[in-house]
């Protein structure tokens, strides 16, 4: 399974502000995602993140509030823009391999808005 | 309707016992099917897929129901490692869902 990390691994931002999230795997993947969970609450998925166009956004998300850039088939960023705690949650990425398409994830990045 | 539903538990079994979870799957052209394992504060790890004529991995066995759309997860002989919350996980074409996670906790 591909290896992947994601940085920060946590962080405390005020309201207003902007978090980028990076994510890195060691190997070229095709597809990656980036999810949310709350405490105790499964995961949402956010928006898949294509390599050479835009990301493709789930229903209740969109594009201004969380940027994502793809510029390889290594790497991905997501940026949670204009914070307020209700944006305190675990991000996590994840990457799709193998034959049938099971998905991996990163560590996660813990955010709490104040 | 949730697309992937779940029993949340919690459930709180003695070692050496024998624990089942089910999942439920709304989209009939599934194709892939899957159980995860999340410890706390950790990110989900695969435990292993489902394959449509059952698997086993050692003390954990999986199976699937197409005609009723659900899924299994049969933990033998509990150990207390195995304290997590198990998430299934349901694959269109690149479209995973995932359950909200059925809480097990192994007690001494």
């Amino acid at each position: 399974s591909a290896v992947i990390s994601q940085k920060p691994s946590r962080d405390i931002c005020q309201r207003g502000t902007s978090l980028t999230i990076q994510c890195q795997v060691d190997s070229q993947v095709t597809m990656m995602f980036w999810y949310r969970q709350q405490p105790g609450q499964s995961l949402t998925l956010i928006a898949t993140a294509n390599q050479g166009s835009e990301a493709t956004y789930e229903s209740g998300f969109v594009i201004d509030k969380f940027p994502i850039s793809r510029p390889n088939l290594t790497f991905s960023t997501l940026t949670v823009s204009n914070m307020s705690p209700e944006d305190s949650s675990i991000y996590l990425c994840s990457v799709s391999s193998g034959l049938r398409n099971e998905q991996y994830f990163g560590p996660g990045t813990r955010l709490t808005v104040t | 309707r949730k697309e992937v539903e779940q029993d949340p538990g919690p459930f709180n079994v003695p070692e050496g016992a024998t624990v089942a979870f089910n999942c439920t799957y709304s989209n009939s052209a599934s194709q892939s099917f899957f159980w995860y394992r999340q410890d706390c504060r950790k990110e989900p790890k695969l435990l292993m897929s489902v394959y449509s004529s059952g698997n086993e991995d050692g003390r954990f066995t999986a199976q699937l129901n197409r005609a009723s759309q659900y899924i299994s997860l049969l933990i033998r002989d509990s150990k207390l490692s195995d304290s997590a919350t198990y998430l299934c996980a349901v694959n269109g074409d690149n479209d995973m869902r995932f359950g909200a996670g059925t809480r097990l906790t192994v007690k001494p």
